[in-house]
């Protein structure tokens, strides 16, 4: 069974940069896509961008020029960066697998991890 | 602003059914499969429906999912006090390159 697990920095300096990684255990890495998404406090789902096991990505428009994600296949886990932060990132952050197998993400997210909360302040 | 936009809210009493809307467009769920997520508080969010109306191992038939055009709903049967979370819809975007797209979710009450 397919489990993931976020691990990073729970604080973040305003300007700097949020990294997160996602540890996948029991499967291979090697298909599907591989998903962020994220909950502001209080407030609805964010889909940040997914990446493939080959390294094809992509991001959420409005994130697009802070966000790369970028898989390790050798380690079995694949990482977030977002660039620039502020107070409005704060948010828990989400891993999860997309189980599309096409040239795209599908939305069809399952397994998640569990999340993992960063905020952003000084 | 979400790009697929549900009720923020709806309750309903035990036993009762409640259906949840999404609309959405062309770009999204007019040309791609709709997906359900339910949220229990705290929690991360589980998978409900699939491909519109698929159901996962686990999921009772109590939850159903449908499409019709560029909407989507989640019904709800046979209400139960652990029903109460919030539900997403999600979906494919084609515009641009590419991108997921979430409803805003919608909080269900069992009175």
């Amino acid at each position: 069974q397919v489990q993931l697990q976020e691990s990073g920095p729970g604080l973040v300096e305003p300007s700097g940069t949020l990294s997160l990684t996602c540890a996948v255990s029991g499967g291979s890495i090697s298909t599907y896509y591989w998903t962020w998404i994220r909950q502001p406090p209080g407030k609805g789902l964010e889909w940040i961008g997914c990446i493939s096991h080959n390294g094809n990505t992509n991001y959420n428009p409005s994130l697009r020029s802070r966000v790369t994600i970028s898989v390790d296949t050798s380690k079995n886990e694949f990482s977030l960066r977002l660039r620039s932060v502020t107070a409005a990132d704060t948010a828990v952050y989400y891993c999860a697998r997309d189980r599309s197998t096409g040239a795209a993400g599908t939305l069809w997210f399952d397994p998640w991890g569990q999340g993992t909360l960063v905020t952003v302040s000084s | 602003q979400s790009v697929l936009t549900q009720p923020p809210s709806a309750s309903g009493t035990p036993g009762q059914r409640v259906i949840i809307s999404c609309s959405g467009s062309s770009s999204n769920i007019g040309n791609n499969y709709v997906y359900w997520y339910q949220q229990l508080p705290g929690t991360a969010p589980k998978l409900l429906i699939y491909r519109n109306n698929q159901r996962p191992s686990g999921v009772p038939d109590r939850f159903s999912g449908s499409k019709s055009g560029t909407s989507a709903s989640l019904a709800i049967s046979g209400l139960r006090s652990e029903d109460e979370a919030d539900y997403y819809c999600a979906a494919w975007d084609g515009r641009l390159s590419g991108s997921g797209v979430f409803g805003g979710g919608t909080k269900l009450t069992v009175l």
